[in-house]
């Protein structure tokens, strides 16, 4: 069966340091991936979709970026983080246009 | 623009009611996936139901029922005889199709307490 695992769960970064968010997909091949969002209010924005590897489209304009290294691997980064970024982090794969299913999400608090 | 509507913010209700979850989309595609997902406090999303736009039966797993109505561009969602582990955050979601994936449009979720 296909499971997703991304990490750390848990992120206290100060203002204008790096951010590297990881997440691995297993059980499958050539997945679609996804990085979204989840800011106060529970709101879920799509930041970034990747349908193959080094292909990475950004659905919103900002300071943080993603890449795709391997096939089943989805690494989200920024240089200088920034308050706004805080937040809670979830990478999610699908197969084709089918179910997006989740992983157990990363919670970044930026102080 | 594809848009989720999920009008109540929250619901509490007391151990084995019924509760109704509201949700209402609007999209101009012909085809088109609706969902569900539960968020417990742990934050993780956990897929309940993806239904596709043809396909109006409604359907029931156990506990859980979903009314979709193309119609009225609704579907809800209801938990009968609730329990307190039923407590979470619920998203309904809408998938736009394009070619080769898809993306999902959320609606703000309807938080659910439930009390012994």
């Amino acid at each position: 069966s296909q499971t997703i695992h991304q990490w750390p769960a848990t992120l206290v970064q100060p203002v204008g340091s790096p951010l590297s968010l990881e997440c691995t997909v297993e059980g499958t091949s050539n997945p679609n991936l996804y990085w979204y969002r989840q800011a106060a209010g529970r709101g879920l924005q799509l930041l970034f979709y990747s349908v193959g590897i080094g292909q990475i489209s950004s659905e919103v304009p900002q300071n943080l970026s993603a890449s795709r290294p391997q096939d089943r691997q989805f690494i989200l980064s920024s240089k200088k983080l920034l308050l706004s970024d805080s937040g809670f982090y979830l990478c999610a794969w699908s197969s084709g246009g089918n179910t997006i299913y989740f992983g157990e999400g990363s919670w970044l608090t930026v102080v | 623009a594809q848009k989720v509507t999920q009008a109540q913010t929250e619901i509490s209700v007391v151990e084995k009611e019924d509760v109704t979850l509201d949700c209402v989309y609007e999209t101009r595609d012909t085809t088109y996936y609706l969902f569900w997902y539960k968020q417990p406090p742990s934050g993780e999303l956990v897929f309940l139901i993806r239904r596709n736009s043809f396909d109006e039966q409604n359907e029931i797993s156990g506990r859980y029922s979903w009314n979709f109505q193309k119609s009225t561009s609704s579907f809800n969602f209801t938990i009968t005889a609730s329990q307190v582990v039923d407590s979470a955050v619920y998203f309904c979601a809408l998938s736009e199709a394009r070619s080769g994936y898809s993306t999902l449009t959320f609606g703000k979720g309807t938080m659910l307490l439930v009390s012994p």
